[in-house]
């Protein structure tokens, strides 16, 4: 079993959707939640940043940690053509060693 | 502009041959990285450096081998040991003490032909 898991996908939405990524863990000494964006050819880009449980928000996107069920999710609300990209959960005990899920690819139709 | 370039961004090697993919960051990070992505599979940890001279082997660590002389510079040589090297490299870089927010390069995609 993987310490993270997320579904591949592909997920695709018609423009203006709201979008739900998930990811489950294993590992309950995961402290910090991170949600990082990747376009295609590209390096992934830090998106939300999480310590603990509860929610955070940033304009239209939404993470949330329940490490209760460890599991978390994101969320994008009004979703745009320019979201599409492939979305990785990743996670960490402290500094150093992130744990990766395995990306969403998302595409969001005009 | 701060950042970390990669290079190079495409490569093409013959069975047999070692390759080294270039990283360089000019962020002032203590700690750098190199990951493997393949289609479904996210991100794997190769190796790692959390300061000059020190290194650690990630989760797939066979056949690549890396080496740290300068803060600024943390190079990762594909050897002809490693069974299935064509994939997209990530290099990444953060401080020392941080929890989570890796930055990360534009890849390089290595090719075996």
């Amino acid at each position: 079993q993987k310490e993270v898991e997320q579904d591949p996908g592909p997920l695709s939405v018609p423009e203006g959707a709201i979008v739900s990524l998930n990811c489950t863990y294993s590992n309950s000494a995961f402290q910090y939640f991170m949600w990082y964006r990747q376009y295609s050819r590209k390096g992934p880009e830090l998106l939300m940043y999480t310590y603990s449980s509860g929610n955070k928000e940033d304009g239209r996107f939404t993470a949330q940690v329940d490490k209760s069920s460890k599991y978390i999710s994101l969320f994008i609300r009004d979703s745009q053509p320019s979201d599409s990209a492939t979305y990785l959960c990743a996670m960490s005990e402290g500094a150093q060693k992130l744990v990766f899920g395995q990306g969403t690819r998302l595409t969001i139709n005009p | 502009d701060g950042g970390i370039t990669q290079s190079p961004k495409y490569l093409f090697r013959k069975e047999g041959q070692n390759v080294t993919l270039s990283c360089e960051q000019n962020l002032n990070h203590d700690a750098m990285y190199w990951y493997r992505q393949d289609p479904g599979q996210g991100l794997r940890l190769i190796y790692y450096s959390q300061i000059v001279n020190d290194f650690q082997k990630g989760d797939i660590a066979e056949g690549y081998s890396v080496s740290r002389e300068k803060k600024e510079s943390f190079p990762l040589t594909v050897t002809s040991a490693q069974k299935n090297p064509t994939a997209f490299y990530l290099c990444a870089s953060t401080w020392a003490t941080d929890a989570g927010e890796l930055f990360f390069g534009e890849g390089s995609r290595l090719t075996v032909l």
